[in-house]
């Protein structure tokens, strides 16, 4: 079974700092990888996925990932956050044809300051 | 945009009864999970469910746990006997297809058990 983890559960940065979560999994073959952020009493929303190609994804609002397999990593990164950023963010990866679950990393939350 | 949604947003209930969360996917979705997140704790998948059967599940879903596609638009999971324990955030997702597409996720159902 995958295994995801994320370290620092919580940073507090400015406004303008750059941003970088990691998020490394256990090795299971072929994986789909996932960012997915919660905003304050909202939904679970994806920022980006890789699946193949480019190791350098973007997603929404700025955020992109590189997928580093020989590091069995995904870490997430935004070069300037706002205080709208403020919000937990989970890694998520899928792994295997046919396995459609999601193993989910604990999470972490993030506070922008003004 | 459509969503996810879920029923009720908080459920309070003695420890031995019967509990029944309730969501409707998005309704061109084929294929539907739910999740669960103790506090603190990592969101970990429990069951996934297509054309009417379960297609996967995980070691937490025992015989205390079932689902059901009651109508062409819930999609439920029923608790029989309620324990300390089950208290949880608990998530919904579809997806519209299989290996590619994301799963959208409802706000959650948390599920307090006294």
């Amino acid at each position: 079974a995958q295994s995801v983890s994320q370290h620092n559960h919580h940073v507090i940065l400015s406004e303008a700092a750059s941003l970088e979560l990691g998020c490394n999994y256990s090795y299971g073959g072929t994986v789909n990888l996932f960012w997915y952020v919660q905003y304050p009493g909202q939904h679970l929303q994806l920022l980006l996925k890789y699946f193949s190609g480019d190791p350098l994804v973007k997603g929404i609002k700025g955020f992109e990932a590189e997928f580093i397999k020989s590091k069995f990593s995904f870490n997430l990164r935004k070069p300037s956050v706002q205080w709208s950023d403020t919000a937990e963010y989970f890694c998520a990866v899928r792994g295997g044809y046919g396995n459609n679950r999601l193993a989910f990393g604990k999470g972490n939350q993030v506070v922008v300051i003004p | 945009e459509p969503e996810v949604t879920q029923t009720p947003s908080h459920q309070v209930t003695q420890m031995g009864q019967e509990v029944i969360l309730r969501c409707v996917p998005i309704s061109n979705h084929l294929y539907f999970y739910w999740y669960r997140q103790i506090l603190g704790q990592k969101v970990e998948f429990l069951v996934s469910f297509y054309n009417n059967e379960i297609s996967e599940k995980s070691e937490i879903f025992d015989d205390q746990f079932s689902v059901e596609r009651p109508d062409g638009s819930n999609f439920t999971l029923k608790i029989r006997s309620t324990k300390l324990e089950d208290s949880a955030m608990y998530f919904c997702a579809s997806t519209e297809g299989d290996l590619y597409n994301e799963q959208f996720f409802g706000p959650g159902t948390r599920l307090t058990v006294l």
